[in-house]
This record gives C-alpha cells, structure tokens and sequence, in this order.
C-alpha cells in the first residue's frame, strides 16, 4: 500500500522555466516531509524539507508548498537549470512511538531540463 | 563535509549464499537506517538503529539481520540469499541531537544475486 503516490514518473521542462514536482500522501499521521533528489549511482540527496505545521519552505531556487486538508505537496524549482535533471523523492515520516523517522518514499519522477 | 560510507559498492552473490553491507554513518549521528530499493521501485524501510539498540523494525525478511557497534557503524548481514533480494541498499545516518528530522544517505550498495 502506497502511502507517498508521485503520479508522473517523468517531467521535462526548458532550461529557466519553473518545475513542478507533486506528491500526494494517504496517512494523516505523517507531520515531516522531505524531498530528495538522485542522481544515477548516488545515493538520495537531501533538498528540503518542511513540517506539517508550516504551508511553505523556501531555500534558494526551492519552495516546497504544504496543502494538509489535500494531503498534498509540491516542489517548486525557479529557475530550473539543467544540472537539475535527476530524479526526485518525495519521503514523509510519522512520529509514533518509537519509529524514530522512518521514512516512507514515494516512487520518484524524473526531471529532465532542457537548454 | 563527511558523508556516509558504505561498502561494498557492488556485490555479487549466487542463490542460498551469503552477504555483509557495512554502514558508516556522518561523524556524530547516533542513528543509522536501512532502505532496500529494488528496480523502478521506491526504496522501502527495513530497519533502524539508535544508540546500538533496534529502534524500528520494517519490512526485513527474517533471514536479515542487522546490528550497530560501538563505533555506530552498522551491518546488515544476509543469509540464504534469493533472486528478489537483488536491489540496492541505502543507509542513512541521523542526529537525534537534530531532531531526527533529515536522513542523509550514502550511496548504496548494488547487491546481484544470480
């Protein structure tokens, strides 16, 4: 049971558009979300992240928006630069007694950009 | 920055065989967990450490079994290996100093069973 759904596998944008990565998530007890990005034989880098308590977390060319009565969250990448092109991990995590942040993953979307 | 190690990079193994993965986690992380990602899927949770005690228990065929040392370096130890245990095998390493919050990975280990 997929409780992290990234419903595109694949994106592609034009070098210096805006990309848009969503992710949809079923379990209400998840309170941390994260997204990770991965390029071939690495493994997942940390991008951002964001608490359930918050709507928005920007870092540089990265905004993560939190919608929790969707379940709903989205990265957003302005300007999108062709070293960006990678997959993409959207992970949630809830806090229930001694889990201690487990991650559950969704199955990633490739971004591709463009020049 | 140090990140996390681990080794081997790439193992091949045949059937009913068996397989050590090492993890060393970021200096000072006290936490150490295990993902199995197979092919085109996502990676999945398998088991966790902190402070060389189990903390979390996924989806770890009993035929795995994992610890942590006192140095907080980790094994997972494979035994009687199947064709459907061939995947790549992440650790990541947290803080419960940071709250836990961010898992940061290594860069896996590309394990063949054949």
């Amino acid at each position: 049971d997929q409780q992290v759904k990234q419903n595109s596998p694949s994106l592609s944008v034009q070098e210096g558009r805006i990309s848009i990565l969503n992710c949809d998530y079923t379990n209400s007890m998840f309170d941390y979300f994260l997204w990770y990005k991965k390029y071939p034989a690495e493994g997942p880098t940390f991008l951002i992240s964001i608490s359930s308590i918050k709507d928005k977390n920007e870092d540089g060319r990265f905004t993560v928006f939190l919608n929790k009565s969707a379940k709903h969250l989205s990265l957003h990448i302005v300007p999108s630069q062709p070293g960006d092109s990678a997959v993409y991990f959207c992970a949630a995590r809830a806090d229930r007694g001694s889990t201690l942040g487990r991650l559950y993953f969704g199955r990633g979307t490739q971004l591709t950009v463009w020049p | 920055a140090a990140g996390v190690i681990q080794s081997p990079r790439h193992l091949i193994k045949e059937k009913r065989e068996t397989a050590t993965l090492k993890c060393y986690p970021i200096p000072r992380h006290d936490t150490v967990y295990w993902y199995q990602q197979g092919p085109g899927q996502d990676p999945q949770f398998l088991i966790s450490f902190y402070e060389k005690m189990q903390s979390d228990k996924g989806s770890i065929p009993d035929r795995f079994s994992a610890q942590q040392f006192s140095d907080y370096h980790s094994e997972l130890n494979m035994s009687s290996l199947e064709l459907g245990d061939s995947a790549l095998y992440f650790c990541a390493s947290s803080s419960r100093l940071a709250g836990f919050f961010e898992q940061y990975f290594g860069p896996g280990t590309r394990l063949t069973v054949t």
